[in-house]
């Protein structure tokens, strides 16, 4: 059973304001993502991390940025929240060896909405 | 550039019928493969995946993939579907330690 949490799970804020999602795992994985999805709809990598003081952007261009403080969390924070951001954020995890096996093991999400 | 695609948006299969959700992949070299299914409102989780050997890899809750070199797919089967099979299911491929590309997502519709 994966161990990967975020928290929280609903979230419903008004503009301008400053969120934090948070993302935890406890399996020691290195690697980290961010993903967007609208309902319904593809998954978009917003921001990953190779570990520890390292982020980098993904695919989709995003406003939110991250960091890594700790292996086993990737906080993502939008400073000020529009209601183009209303959307699910998935965050996952996996091992970084490029031969092994390198899931990505799945948090529940957190859907956000913005008025 | 490495794609996945899944050519299928929705399907829809009566209960105790039997189901296969296409993926195609793109790839220089035979990537990892993966399926994972998505029920509303939650994360993603893994059914199964192929990395080399045997072609035909069996999954969690009933479900197998066949990977077929000749034919660049890895396609989702399951002989009976059962109502809480309706899901999103997307399919995923890696290679050499990079990103996942995910499919677009096959959404699964269930009739009693």
């Amino acid at each position: 059973e994966a161990d990967i949490y975020q928290t929280p799970r609903y979230l419903v804020i008004g503009t301008g304001k400053k969120i934090t999602l948070e993302c935890s795992q406890t399996m020691g994985h290195d690697k980290m993502y961010w993903y967007q999805q609208d309902p319904g709809m593809e998954l978009h990598l917003i921001h990953y991390s190779y570990g520890v003081n390292s982020t980098e952007k993904g695919d989709l261009s995003s406003e939110s940025t991250v960091s890594r403080i700790r292996t086993e969390h990737f906080p993502l924070t939008l400073e000020s929240a529009r209601p183009s951001h209303t959307s699910q954020y998935l965050c996952a995890s996996s091992r970084r060896q490029v031969s092994s096996y390198n899931e990505q093991f799945f948090g529940p999400g957190t859907r956000l909405t913005v008025l | 550039a490495q794609s996945v695609t899944q050519p299928d948006i929705h399907i829809t299969v009566s209960e105790g019928a039997s189901l296969e959700l296409r993926c195609n992949y793109s790839y220089g070299a035979t990537p990892y493969l993966f399926w994972y299914v998505q029920s509303p409102g939650q994360g993603l989780q893994l059914l199964l995946k192929y990395f080399s050997g045997d072609t035909l890899v069996q999954g969690i809750k009933g479900f197998e993939a066949e990977f077929k070199r000749s034919q660049s797919s890895f396609n989702l089967r399951k002989p009976s579907v059962h109502w809480s099979d309706a899901a999103e299911y997307f399919c995923a491929g890696s290679s050499g330690g990079q990103n996942f590309v995910f499919g677009p997502g096959t959404r699964l519709s269930v009739l009693p």
